[in-house]
């Protein structure tokens, strides 16, 4: 049974470019997590996707963007990126009505 | 505003007992939840309350008490592989995550 994917693994980039990352939830789940964890900080929410919709947002700008597709995986957009935005990119995915989320191994996001 | 505390560090001798303790406000309750973090990894799922009491799942227990807006975990029999953080989680009134900083668990030999 896999678990929850991500990819790339690691990313550099240089400030004002855009990034895309990509998730695969683990098999039977509907819903996808998005989450930006600082270093020494926990995750911060970032939006939640569920039957292909946005269904919540967390205080992030609209320069973070995203999508989630029919079966299930989900893309995080960055654009216009910052040095802020240099952070582990986490995505969790669960069953629209079960306690927990899981998270797969995270994208480590360096803008220079 | 919403606001989850835990201590930022704590140590502890290989084969002890350790309590790590959450102290929440926020906009609702739906649930908390801790999990774990080796340094570098995803955070993994360790407990989940909803309800006043402990909750028990082999060497790891979760306490919570609503009224007081407080949880604790409590780590047995510690080995040198339970080092890593420890992030608290609640669930708001809007179904989200808020989450804690986390607690940076040492263990010694």
């Amino acid at each position: 049974d896999a678990g929850v994917t991500q990819s790339p693994t690691h990313l550099i980039k240089t400030r004002g470019q855009q990034v895309t990352l990509r998730c695969s939830p683990k098999s039977g789940h509907d819903t996808v997590s998005w989450y930006q964890q600082a270093l020494g900080q926990g995750p911060q929410f970032i939006f939640q996707y569920y039957e292909e919709e946005e269904r919540q947002r967390g205080n992030f700008p609209d320069r973070f963007s995203g999508h989630q597709f029919p079966n299930y995986s989900s893309e995080l957009n960055v654009n216009a990126l910052l040095l802020g935005d240099s952070a582990l990119y986490l995505c969790a995915s669960s069953l629209a009505s079960a306690q927990a989320q899981y998270f797969g191994p995270g994208t480590r996001l360096t803008v220079t | 505003g919403q606001n989850i505390d835990q201590p930022t560090e704590m140590t502890a001798t290989e084969g002890a007992i350790v309590q790590i303790n959450c102290t929440y406000q926020t906009s609702g309750f739906n649930g908390l939840f801790w999990y774990q973090q080796h340094a570098g990894e995803a955070p993994t799922f360790l407990s989940y309350n909803v309800l006043d009491g402990l909750e028990e799942k082999g060497r790891f227990s979760s306490f919570l008490s609503r009224s007081k807006g407080y949880s604790y975990l409590l780590l047995k029999e510690l080995q040198m592989k339970d080092s890593a953080s420890y992030l608290c989680a609640v669930r708001d009134s809007n179904y989200q995550l808020i989450w804690g900083a986390g607690t940076k668990l040492i263990i010694k030999p």
